[in-house]
């Protein structure tokens, strides 16, 4: 167990609709990373915020929006969804705000299927 | 984006057998390199986060080496066992504040 959870777990819904996932990071951990993995396609970056504020995006859709509250737990929203939203979204967490030498905690992921 | 390449994307290998595989990456500024394992129906996990050129690191029967002069790390996993299948994946930061995922390597280890 990373310490990192993830709401829901699986999310079936149908086009057009909007979704909201959410993620508690570790204990203590101020960056929030997203990530989306769809089928035959590796981890791609997609917001990372950093004690509440946006730190860099990666090929993220207009879309897409993400938060992180005062609490420090982040929410990735998804609306007008296609069929190739179809994916696992994961959230990770990791104790400073930079990437070169933190390793990154990953959540158990959330399971998206658009119908 | 950085191009982070791992070859090769799957391998199978005899329980007791050791074997490694590869991480290719553009060696001009190069800051830090993470190694994660990803078991099937979990999350993925760290294993290594490398920095200098040269870098070697061990966790069991794991093993990582670094050259960020030609772009490559050699990931080991001596003596495989059942549970060392998985897929690993190699990252690296194109900057500070993201990190761009190889596609994996995925190793079965058959009893």
């Amino acid at each position: 167990d990373s310490g990192v959870t993830q709401t829901p777990k699986h999310l079936i819904t149908a086009t057009g609709q909007r979704v909201t996932l959410r993620c508690s990071p570790r204990s203590g951990d101020l960056s929030v990373y997203w990530y989306q993995q769809s089928l035959d396609q590796g981890l791609q970056f997609l917001i990372h915020y950093y004690n509440g504020e946006e730190r860099a995006k990666g090929n993220i859709l207009e879309r897409f929006s993400a938060q992180q509250f005062p609490d420090l737990h982040s929410e990735l929203n998804l609306s007008s969804l296609e069929l190739g939203d179809s994916a696992l979204y994961f959230c990770a967490s990791s104790a400073q705000g930079t990437s070169i030498v933190h390793e990154q905690f990953f959540g158990p992921g959330t399971r998206l299927t658009v119908l | 984006i950085l191009n982070v390449e791992q070859s090769p994307q799957s391998l199978h290998v005899q329980e007791g057998d050791s074997t490694n595989f590869t991480c290719s990456f553009p060696s001009s500024n190069f800051y830090a390199l993470h190694w994660y394992r990803w078991e099937t129906a979990k999350s993925p996990e760290a294993l290594f986060v490398m920095t200098l050129n040269g870098d070697e690191k061990k966790k069991g029967r794991i093993s990582a080496t670094l050259n960020t002069k030609e772009g490559y790390s050699y990931l080991y996993i001596k003596g495989s066992q059942p549970e060392d299948s998985a897929t690993y994946l190699c990252a690296l930061p194109p900057n500070d504040y993201k990190l761009s995922f190889g596609a994996g390597t995925t190793v079965t280890v058959r009893a």
